[in-house]
């Protein structure tokens, strides 16, 4: 099985701030990599998909990059309303997929 | 508007059963990749089963031989048949439409939670 390892797994950064979140896979998953967010008490969100490809209707401070085994997902300027939790997700290995353990971003 | 409703979820004791729905509007689910995740209070995303457009079904080890996933497409609903239920199944259970070229999961229901415990 592949395995998803998010770092860091908490942060905490001020409204403005730059922000990356890494995602490492056990072994490649070529592009085969999502991103999603979940508010508190909420569904998960789709951001990204295929690494770097932004979902229509999410914000364009959301980026992606990477392949492989090292990706990251980057918010260029903190917004008050992206205080949520962020995972990864491989599905290189569909139909099964795995997700990151999760990164759980707080607002200064 | 892709729209996705879970429901069915409760009580139920170890060992017991329960099933949960998914309804669905603005697609039509056997044209699709339908798939459950499920979330543990306080823990993170797991993937639980597929049932792709032709009706191949896979499941993660986890649940291999006790939970059943099914469409009924008269009535555009997914479903997951869970049997032998474990302290450890419990979790809010999420259905998500899956797409695109790297299969992501682009629409999800608000979630159903499902509580074992005696």
């Amino acid at each position: 099985d592949i395995q998803m390892t998010q770092s860091p797994a908490a942060l905490s950064a001020s409204v403005g701030d730059r922000v990356t979140i890494t995602c490492r896979a056990s072994q490649s998953v070529g592009y085969y990599l999502n991103w999603y967010q979940q508010k508190p008490g909420k569904a998960p969100k789709l951001l990204i998909y295929a690494a770097s490809s932004l979902q229509s209707e999410v914000p364009s401070r959301f980026s992606g990059s990477g392949s492989g085994t090292d990706f990251t997902l980057t918010i260029s300027s903190l917004h008050p309303e992206d205080l949520a939790t962020y995972y990864c997700q491989q599905t290189y290995t569909t139909p099964r997929s795995t997700f990151g353990q999760g990164t759980k971003l707080e607002i200064k | 508007e892709v729209l996705l409703v879970e429901s069915g979820g409760g009580l139920v004791q170890p060992g017991g059963s329960l099933k949960v729905s998914c309804a669905t509007s603005g697609f039509t689910v056997s044209n699709n990749y339908m798939t459950w995740v499920r979330q543990a209070p306080g823990k993170g995303l797991e993937w639980v089963s597929i049932i792709s457009s032709g009706g191949r079904t896979d499941y993660a080890d986890s649940v291999k031989g006790r939970f059943t996933i099914s469409r009924d497409n008269s009535k555009n609903t997914l479903s997951l048949q869970m049997n032998s239920l474990r302290a450890e199944d419990t979790a809010v259970y999420y259905c998500a439409r899956v797409v695109g070229a790297t299969d992501y999961l682009d629409n999800w229901g608000q979630g159903t939670l499902v509580t074992v415990s005696s």
